[in-house]
């Protein structure tokens, strides 16, 4: 099974208007953190935001906010007020284990969303 | 503060042939992870170093390698390459000390194999 699945490729948004990117997650161990990483078309992956399994509150940084719903295993990116400069391929991963030697990320397969002027 | 730098950013590489890609990290972070990104497709993990040392290993051949030296800068290396290593790799670094162990990512080097 997919352990990181994001089932939009692609995704276009009229400017200034709100926008939720879907990811669900896959895991048996109870401490995780999930993490959302923006690449544009120069190819450099830039940290957005992350969630640890355990932190009770959703986590937001600026436009930035992550839907944070444990039970139903899903990580959805909520980007407000979207912005010509958001057109990107975003991606979300997963760390699996809070513990040394669990410090690879799983990616997904990405959205490629597109902001419309 | 500079970022994760990487070199060179193209790499054109016929089949066969022995490709090095080279990493330096965030001042101050100890650990370096490569990635490798094909056309179309999501980030699949290589390989991670920390403190000089291979700590993980992704699924990949073993001609896929590295090493980090001790300025904590590191090398890829592809051997006997093959058409489908053609991909944008990436390389990260973090501190594992921080408290989301957070990976900054490096505009990554671009392998063409003819």
């Amino acid at each position: 099974a997919q352990k990181i699945t994001q089932t939009q490729p692609g995704m276009f948004v009229q400017e200034k208007e709100a926008v939720t990117l879907d990811c669900t997650y896959d895991t048996s161990d109870p401490s995780y953190g999930l993490f959302w990483y923006k690449q544009p078309s120069s190819g450099e992956m830039i940290f957005l935001i992350y969630q640890g399994s355990y932190d009770q509150q959703n986590a937001t940084e600026g436009r930035y906010s992550l839907n944070f719903q444990k039970a139903r295993k899903s990580a959805n990116l909520v980007i407000s007020a979207s912005q010509l400069g958001d057109s990107a391929m975003y991606f979300c991963a997963m760390r699996e284990g809070l513990g040394f030697g669990n410090e690879k990320l799983t990616f997904g397969t990405g959205t490629r969303l597109t902001i419309i002027p | 503060e500079a970022g994760v730098t990487q070199s060179p950013t193209h790499l054109i590489k016929t089949r066969g042939q022995q490709a090095t890609l080279r990493c330096s990290p965030i001042s101050g972070h100890t650990s370096v992870y490569w990635y490798q990104q094909a056309l179309g497709l999501g980030l699949q993990f290589l390989l991670w170093y920390d403190e000089g040392e291979e700590r993980n290993r992704g699924n990949f051949p073993p001609r896929f390698s590295g090493r980090q030296f001790p300025n904590y800068s590191s090398e890829l290396n592809v051997n006997a390459l093959e058409l489908e290593d053609s991909a944008l790799y990436l390389c990260a670094s973090s501190n594992l000390g921080s408290e989301d162990n957070e990976q900054f990512f490096g505009p990554g080097t671009r392998l063409t194999v003819l």
